[in-house]
């Protein structure tokens, strides 16, 4: 069956530390997105990608960087400049273009702090 | 700019009552609306999607949603709860670009 998988589930940093959460998709989609939620505060878009080697950053992009370098993969480095990263992060993918086309997502990451 | 708006983060229903969770959006351009559920610790689960030309879209664990244009809303609704309806709920709208706009969510808790 299609989809995405997040991978790990769980992971912990430390202070100063740079950490990478994979995300896989098999759906053949174009387009890619990292979400970061916290309660009470929705799904909120870190950084979007339409096509591979191409990105935009979304609306809380600091502190976090992400490559495209292969259409099913997209993942996200929270880099030690983001200075409250314990969060749950989600993965989506979307096909590109006009539509009633939904995003699918993924089982979601949870990063703590140690 | 395209936005979302989920009214009450908490909804409690009797188990057997009517569940009906409140969505409005705003869009200058015929929307496409979306329903996702979330259990614990994990992803969105789409339940339906606006049709354009339909008024009525069911979905998805006996989830319905009308789509009322005059009054901007898209409200999600279910004859009667059961437990497992227990989650938190999401109401999106696609934006052109590709980008995808999320209420903050509507957790429902559903009494025995």
């Amino acid at each position: 069956d299609g989809g995405i998988t997040q991978s790990p589930k769980y992971l912990f940093r430390k202070e100063g530390q740079n950490v990478t959460l994979s995300c896989e998709q098999n759906l053949n989609h174009d387009a890619m997105y990292w979400y970061r939620q916290d309660p009470g505060q929705g799904l909120r878009l870190i950084y979007y990608s339409q096509i591979v080697n191409d990105f935009q950053k979304g609306d809380i992009a600091e502190g976090y960087s992400v490559s495209r370098e292969k259409k099913e993969s997209f993942p996200l480095t929270v880099t030690s400049a983001q200075k409250n990263p314990t969060a749950f992060y989600l993965c989506a993918s979307s096909i590109v273009g006009t539509g009633n086309q939904p995003q699918h997502f993924g089982d979601g990451t949870r990063l703590s702090i140690l | 700019a395209q936005s979302v708006t989920q009214l009450g983060s908490h909804v409690s229903v009797s188990e057997g009552a009517l569940v009906l969770l409140r969505c409005n959006y705003s869009s200058s351009v015929p929307p496409y609306l979306f329903w996702y559920v979330q259990y614990p610790n994990q992803g969105l689960q789409l339940l339906l999607k606006y049709t354009t030309g339909a008024t009525l879209v069911k979905g998805i664990n006996g989830f319905e949603a009308e789509f009322k244009k005059s009054e901007t809303s898209f409200h999600l609704t279910k004859p009667s709860a059961h437990m497992s309806d227990a989650a938190e709920y999401f109401c999106a709208v696609r934006a052109t670009g590709n980008q995808f706009y999320f209420g903050t969510g509507t957790s429902l808790t559903v009494i025995p």
